[in-house]
């Protein structure tokens, strides 16, 4: 796609509930992100694809927080028994690191999440 | 703690005006990135300054790198209504994928 795609980009759900948040990278970007905007605050780093290598989980805040990268394109973080602190924005953002411009992170509009 | 710390916090201007943002940084970087955020949804690259670089330009935009104080600021001329957002400061601390974001600084374009 022209970008990066995010589903839903609203999510309520209920305490003690999971969900399942969705990112579909720019195509033949390898590197993957997820990070975790709560209200006004900055970004926090979750968790970094690239390629083949083992992914940098050193972010996800408890073992609650999952995250897969399938055939290295579409990505889903999965929330298990989600709390009220989860509510935040979720935002995935995607990279090509042998490009030129491979610092670069291109983002999605991001999912709001809210835990009731 | 953040790596990026962005100052002021928020900033308020008039048309026409320019409006300049700070952000200071902890440990060595290879290079700052500076993005955008409407609405408080995704972000958008505006311009990255490499360590070895003390200033670069894009259009309206000039930033600065002091390494030495381990600082940039981001200076946006001739400010527009539509420039309103929160500006983030990125850092990669040294790291070759991983960038860290300050908690932004959210500026007001008054028409």
């Amino acid at each position: 796609g022209a970008g990066v795609s995010q589903s839903p980009s609203n999510k309520v759900t209920e305490k003690g509930k999971d969900v399942e948040l969705r990112c579909d990278p720019i195509s033949g970007h390898t590197a993957l992100y997820w990070y975790r905007q709560s209200l006004g605050q900055g970004l926090e780093f979750l968790i970094y694809f690239q390629g083949n290598s083992a992914p940098d989980k050193s972010g996800l805040p408890s073992d609650r927080f999952s995250a897969e990268r399938t055939g290295g394109s579409v990505s889903t973080l999965t929330i298990q028994r989600t709390q009220q602190e989860d509510s935040a924005v979720y935002l995935c953002a995607s990279s090509s690191p042998s490009s030129g411009e491979g610092e670069k992170l291109f983002f999605g509009s991001g999912t709001q999440l809210s835990v009731l | 703690s953040q790596q990026g710390e962005e100052d002021p916090q928020a900033l308020s201007i008039q048309e026409g005006e320019n409006a300049t943002m700070n952000c200071s940084y902890k440990t060595s970087i290879n290079n700052l990135q500076w993005y955008r955020q409407n609405s408080g949804r995704g972000l958008v690259h505006l311009i990255l300054i490499r360590s070895n670089e003390r200033e670069k330009h894009s259009g309206r935009l000039r930033v600065t790198l002091d390494t030495s104080k381990k600082s940039s600021s981001l200076l946006i001329t001739a400010s527009r209504a539509a420039d309103t957002a929160s500006y983030f400061c990125a850092t990669d601390a040294g790291s070759n994928y991983k960038l860290t974001f300050g908690k932004g600084t959210l500026l007001t374009v008054n028409p």
